[in-house]
């Protein structure tokens, strides 16, 4: 039971580069988000899931879109990279009927 | 949508002594407050968490308060040890039609003099 894992854990882009964040769970949670953390400003949620095929906005939607085409997986895309982008990216799930989130290990974007 | 605050934004303790650190929150529909301990490079982890029926919830060293009257929460550790230093995070949760989202004060920063 690996929990939520993220790929990949780094990853440096330069601005106006794309590329597909993956997070994946094997607890059969149905909730799902994606998170930035940036310096001083806790953890702010970009989008989110509450079941396969299902997408929501957050409170920062703008510049990812995301998809979830299996329940097991979220992915989130950045299709022109900016550096206002730069900043670590957590996912976590949630089982339907339960109240704890579980997070990733996080993945450190660079966007030069 | 909620807003979240919370205060101090770093905090140092002597070794043994008590930390409290605390959160308001805006919308009074939030009815799931959870706090989290971060440590450099890592995930959050859950510490504890309290739902909108219960005022107050202990963990051995640790509790957490609520006031849904004056919307604010406090977490409160006593007899710190050096490996509480880290980054606490309060979070409020707001069940909507399409599922609970969760909003996050910007951290404390607690660090335990030996």
């Amino acid at each position: 039971n690996a929990g939520v894992t993220q790929t990949p854990k780094f990853r440096v882009l330069k601005t106006g580069q794309s590329m597909t964040l993956l997070c994946a769970q094997d607890m059969n949670h149905e909730y799902m988000y994606w998170y930035r953390q940036d310096p001083g400003m806790g953890l702010r949620l970009i989008h989110y899931s509450v079941g396969e095929g299902t997408t929501a906005k957050g409170e920062v939607p703008d510049g990812y879109n995301v998809s979830r085409l299996k329940k097991q997986n979220f992915l989130l895309g950045l299709e022109s990279a900016a550096p206002s982008q730069t900043s670590v990216y957590f996912c976590a799930s949630r089982g339907s009927g339960a109240y704890e989130q579980y997070f990733g290990p996080g993945t450190r974007l660079t966007v030069t | 949508g909620e807003n979240v605050e919370q205060h101090p934004s770093t905090l140092s303790v002597q070794e043994g002594d008590s930390a409290v650190i605390k959160c308001t929150y805006s919308d009074s529909a939030s009815n799931y407050f959870p706090w989290y301990k971060q440590e450099l490079g890592k995930r959050p982890q859950l510490i504890i968490d309290i739902r909108s029926n219960v005022g107050e919830k202990k963990d051995q060293r640790i509790a957490v308060t609520l006031n849904k009257t004056a919307k604010h929460f406090s977490l409160h550790i006593t007899e710190t040890q050096p490996e509480d230093s880290a980054v606490y995070f309060c979070a409020a949760s707001i069940t909507s039609g399409t599922g609970n989202q969760f909003y996050f004060g910007t951290g404390t920063s607690l660090t335990v003099i030996p």
